[in-house]
């Protein structure tokens, strides 16, 4: 079945060691998004990519960064997670996103996150 | 700008009840709409979504949802709530803003079932 993957499930990190999280697809969807949601809160966007282009969203801390060395692969890398980055990441795809019926996002199960 | 609002953070129900989950929207142009399932621990599933055509749009695991245009709302009901229900609820909203059709979510309303 055509799926999006996360790995690991659960990260466990020390406040400032850089960690990454990884998500794969294989629907072979253009677009690829993380989110951040914390506790019963909405997802919130931090970035995606269209293909190679990177589209950061205005409020992302420069702490969050991403990698997409190929289509099927995206990379979350946060640099020195503080106690606050302690979350779900949820990654996302779809096939476009200018085009109405191309936008249904595809999820992952989510990495959460736990900073000591 | 496109938005979402979800009224009520919790709600409860009976097994067997009718659940009505409240979402109301504001778009400055015809939105596609979606509702999304979360359970615990685990990503987002679409449960349904409205596009164009017929307003009254069903869903998986026996959902529905109508949208109303004049009330700029787009609530999701179920006649008979089941255990398995009990998780938290996701309305999002997408428009078509600034050539982007990346949808914009609601902050959620969590269901609690009742044996």
């Amino acid at each position: 079945d055509a799926m999006v993957i996360q790995n690991p499930r659960y990260q466990v990190t020390q406040f400032g060691k850089p960690v990454t999280l990884s998500c794969s697809q294989t629907l072979n969807h253009n677009v690829m998004y993380w989110y951040q949601q914390k506790s019963s809160q909405a997802p919130k966007l931090l970035f995606h990519y269209y293909d190679k282009d990177f589209n950061n969203e205005a409020d992302t801390p420069d702490n969050f960064q991403s990698r997409r060395p190929n289509t099927s692969f995206c990379f979350l890398d946060i640099r020195s997670p503080g106690l606050g980055d302690a979350a779900m990441y949820l990654c996302a795809t779809s096939r476009d996103t200018g085009t109405p019926s191309y936008n249904e996002q595809f999820f992952g199960p989510g990495t959460r996150l736990t900073v000591l | 700008a496109q938005s979402v609002t979800q009224l009520g953070s919790h709600v409860s129900v009976s097994e067997g009840a009718l659940v009505l989950l409240r979402c109301n929207y504001s778009s400055s142009v015809p939105p596609y709409l979606f509702w999304y399932v979360q359970y615990p621990n685990q990503g987002l599933q679409l449960l349904l979504k409205y596009t164009t055509g017929a307003t009254l749009v069903k869903g998986i695991n026996g959902f529905e949802a109508e949208f109303k245009k004049s009330e700029t709302s787009f609530h999701l009901t179920k006649p008979s709530a089941h255990m398995s229900d009990a998780a938290e609820y996701f309305c999002a909203v997408s428009d078509g803003t600034g050539g982007s059709y990346i949808p914009t979510f609601g902050r959620g309303t969590s269901l609690i079932v009742h044996p």
